[in-house]
């Protein structure tokens, strides 16, 4: 999975909870990219960064907030956890403007 | 709302046969198109990647783009069961902020 580590692979919290993944990647790629997937909608953009500090808003931004503080550490937070946030969550990091995203394995969130 | 359209299926093939997938996506300046495979409970996978209109052939995979229809298409020669899966068609935005958005996707079933 191009050297995508997302932690953890599966959480169930519950609503109003603070909740952080995790991407980590050995690859270092400037591009790192938050997605989530749900049936009928695809995947959807959260907040992708283009260096470190570097972060900018997707289609679906709003509960979420991300940091970089390092190259190979992209890290989403869920300051208030709500159960509309329950999916599955992909990072994704790409090299140079002409190259694919590569995915990692995904975190399943449950929030009850 | 910038936007890429795929039919969600199932598209249902027999064994053998040439499988047909369709994208068209709406930012007339966008570049970069991909074809991802995902299976069910697995990340997306990168199958093609094109750049330039016409054909791009990779075994029994054949990426072709129209960018003045803005339409691209990935075709599956002699499809195997295992080609049973999720097919994500993914375009760059034109805009130059590095954003990929993604059709829902079109579930393929290969038939034995």
């Amino acid at each position: 999975d191009a050297g995508i580590t997302q932690s953890p692979r599966h959480k169930v919290t519950e609503t109003g909870t603070p909740v952080t993944l995790r991407c980590h990647q050995t690859e270092n790629h400037r591009y790192m990219y938050w997605y989530r997937q749900d049936p009928g909608h695809g995947l959807r953009l959260i907040h992708y960064s283009y260096g470190v500090k570097d972060t900018d808003k997707g289609e679906v931004s709003d509960g979420y907030s991300v940091s970089r503080s390092k190259t190979e550490d992209f890290l989403l937070t869920l300051e208030s956890a709500t159960s509309s946030q329950t999916s599955v969550y992909f990072c994704a990091i790409k090299d140079d403007r002409e190259t694919p995203l590569h995915f990692g394995n995904g975190t399943r969130l449950t929030v009850t | 709302q910038k936007e890429v359209e795929q039919n969600s299926g199932p598209l249902s093939v027999p064994e053998g046969a040439i499988a047909s997938l369709n994208c068209t996506y709406s930012d007339r300046g966008s570049q970069s198109f991909f074809w991802y495979r995902q299976y069910s409970g697995k990340s997306p996978e990168l199958i093609m990647s094109i750049y330039s209109n016409g054909d791009k052939e990779d075994g029994r995979f054949t990426a072709q783009l129209n960018k003045a229809s803005q339409y691209v298409s990935l075709l599956i020669r002699d499809s195997q069961p295992s080609d049973s899966a999720t097919y994500l068609c993914a375009v760059n935005e034109a805009s130059g902020t590095y954003k990929y958005i993604f059709g829902t996707g079109t579930r393929l079933k290969v038939l034995a």
